[in-house]
This record gives C-alpha cells, sequence and structure tokens, in this order.
C-alpha cells in the first residue's frame, strides 16, 4: 500500500471548517483513500473514503485532487468532540490490511 | 447491535503470567483483526481471521503470542508468559466482505504487565 504523510498537529476553531491535509503521492490506479478518527482512549472510527471521485457523508467531506497524489479531509463545523487523531490510509480495495501512520493531532479550541 | 465487544476493559498482571484477551465481533462480520497500539509504535495489526481462519500472522510479535477463532462469534488473543513490553491497549476490529472493508473497531484492552 502507498505511504502517505499528514502534519503531526493542526489547530482549528470551534465552529469554523477543519481541513487535514494528506500527501500520498505514490498511490496507484486502484488504491483507495480511508480516513479514520481516533478520540482519546477510543477505538478507531471509520470516516470516510474515496477512490477518485470526492465524496461526502454526514460526518465529512473528502477532496481528491485529479492527480491523486494528495487529498483533504473536511469537517465542516469542527466542535470540541472532534478533538482526535485523524489517519489518512491508503489501501487496496482487495487488501484487507489496513496499516496506521502517526495521524495528525487535531485540536479544537473553543 | 452492540459493536464490537471487547473484555476485559483494563487488565493487570505480573511478568511471567497468561493473559487472555477476548472479542466479540458483530453478528454477520466475517473478517476479525487484532491491533496493539503503544506510544513508540503506534498501531500494529497482529493478525486477521477469515471466516474463522487465520489470514496473515506476520505482526504477531512473537511465539508468546496466539490467537484463535473457535467461531464466527468469539476470537482470543492469548500471550503466555506475559512481559512488561506487551503492556499496551489491544484493539479488536470486525468488517464484511462487501462493505467497502470499513472496519468497525472495539473500545480495546489496556493491558498493564508489572
Amino acid at each position: 500500500d502507498a505511504k502517505t504523510t499528514q502534519p503531526t498537529s493542526m489547530d482549528c476553531a470551534e465552529g469554523r471548517a477543519a481541513n487535514l491535509p494528506c500527501n500520498h503521492s505514490t498511490i496507484s490506479g486502484n488504491e483507495y483513500v480511508y480516513w479514520y478518527r481516533q478520540i482519546h482512549s477510543q477505538g478507531p472510527q471509520y470516516i470516510i473514503h474515496g477512490l477518485k471521485n470526492n465524496e461526502t457523508n454526514e460526518m465529512a467531506s473528502l477532496i481528491i485532487t485529479e492527480d491523486r497524489k494528495s487529498s483533504t479531509l473536511i469537517l465542516p463545523h469542527a466542535t470540541l468532540r472532534d478533538t482526535a487523531v485523524y489517519y489518512c490510509i491508503v489501501r487496496l480495495g482487495s487488501n484487507y490490511k489496513l496499516t496506521f501512520g502517526k495521524g495528525t493531532l487535531l485540536t479544537v479550541n473553543p | 447491535d452492540a459493536g464490537v465487544i471487547q473484555s476485559p476493559r483494563h487488565e493487570v498482571t505480573e511478568m511471567g503470567q497468561e493473559v487472555t484477551l477476548r472479542c466479540k465481533p458483530i453478528s454477520g462480520h466475517d473478517y476479525l483483526f487484532w491491533y496493539r497500539q503503544t506510544m513508540m509504535r503506534g498501531l500494529e495489526l497482529l493478525i486477521y481471521f477469515n471466516n474463522n481462519v487465520p489470514i496473515d500472522d506476520s505482526g504477531m510479535p512473537e511465539d508468546r503470542f496466539s490467537a484463535k477463532m473457535p467461531n464466527a462469534s468469539f476470537s482470543t488473543l492469548k500471550i503466555q508468559p506475559s512481559e512488561p513490553r506487551d503492556s499496551a491497549v489491544y484493539f479488536c476490529a470486525s468488517t464484511q466482505r462487501g462493505t467497502n472493508e470499513k472496519l468497525f473497531f472495539g473500545s480495546g484492552t489496556q493491558l498493564s504487565v508489572l
């Protein structure tokens, strides 16, 4: 699976949009981009995933660049409960192994 | 559904003792994963099962670790003998083929080996 690069930490004001970047320059054509988050002392939680097109669900939006070498997870109106480590993961659809990196610690401030 | 259920939530034991961690996956899920999380190494995949059969155990650190899945609703991760460096949070996760392979994680077992 392709390697990903994320900033170590980010801050965001409550109520504002949080934009979390991820670089995956070695991604191949049939690899998906997945986002998970881990709130302190809890297990990781699935957020969203995509292949080529931008995706949106009730939790977030995923913007994938046209060359697919990077993506951005958008939390449109961050709340204090969104404070967590966010993991960007690239994996083959047929590969059930999910490899977590260090992720980005997002801190939402009041 | 109650989600992935792990027990115990916390385990404190002494070095050399046997430790057994338990997991009940979500009903209907055919894949089960065991992960370990430490500050130093982050989240590591130890082993995963498909239809109760171990598929990849390359992440199991050494022979002291073993995992079983006797049926579709139960799995165990055993450490014998335990060592202080095994102290970590152990997560179990499950998923179902054809659901975009979204993993559902349990709340984890915090293991402390003294």
